[in-house]
């Protein structure tokens, strides 16, 4: 069964600091992975995907995230924390043949305090 | 503007009374979906249409309905056989979902809050 991992529920980081929120997943085949972003009160943004090709993938907002299959991890990133990146971040992966479902299966999130 | 909107904002429900919630969506997406969100729990899947007057259950579908009689509509009704409806709930849509197309994003609504009273 597919899965995906957020090991830390918090990340604290200071403004202008570069910033990680960790992603793992467990998936059979090549998978599809997804990063979005909550706001308080406020829907799921969509960040960036990985689908196929360069490991590296740059989305909205100045991030990016790296896709590494010997490790099974999806790592979203950003060289310099704003105090407007607050914000929960949900690591979410699809399987290749997830059938006529498309389903994806999301982390349980990751809350990001980025501190002035 | 494109978008998928969701109503009402905040909605409280009583003791053994149903409620529903609207999700309308004008992106011309052929599947929809709704989610809760239970704090620490992340976002679990309640139900989600692949096409008109098909859909199917999700992981948590005990205690919900929906229906599809047009694209674009996807309601969801808290039946007052959900024993814990207190949640956000998120409907969210994405263009053809068969298989191949894996990699197609799903499009989220600024959710609903519903709360027992």
């Amino acid at each position: 069964a597919q899965s995906v991992a957020q090991p830390e529920d918090q990340v604290n980081v200071a403004e202008g600091n570069p910033l990680t929120v960790k992603c793992t997943y467990s998936v059979s085949g090549n998978p599809y992975l997804f990063w979005y972003v909550q706001y308080p009160n406020r829907g799921l943004q969509f960040l960036l995907k990985y689908i196929t090709g360069d490991n590296l993938v740059k989305g909205s907002y100045g991030f990016e995230a790296e896709f590494n299959k010997s490790q099974t991890s999806f790592h979203l990133k950003k060289p310099s924390a704003l105090v407007s990146d607050s914000a929960l971040y949900f690591c979410a992966v699809r399987a290749p043949n997830g059938g006529a479902t498309n389903k994806l299966i999301f982390g349980t999130g990751t809350l990001l305090a980025v501190q002035p | 503007d494109g978008g998928i909107t969701q109503s009402p904002k905040y909605l409280f429900r009583k003791e053994g009374q149903n409620v529903t919630l609207s999700c309308e969506q004008n992106l011309n997406h052929d599947a929809m979906y709704w989610y809760r969100q239970d704090p620490g729990q992340g976002l679990r899947l309640i139900y989600y249409s692949q096409i008109v007057n098909d859909f199917q259950k999700g992981d948590i579908a005990e205690g919900y309905s929906v229906s599809r009689e047009k694209k674009e509509s996807f309601p969801l009704t808290v039946t007052s056989a959900q024993k814990n409806p207190t949640a956000f709930y998120l409907c969210a849509s994405t263009l053809t979902p068969g298989g191949g197309i894996s990699g197609n994003t799903i499009y989220f609504g600024e959710g609903s809050w519903l709360t027992v009273v």
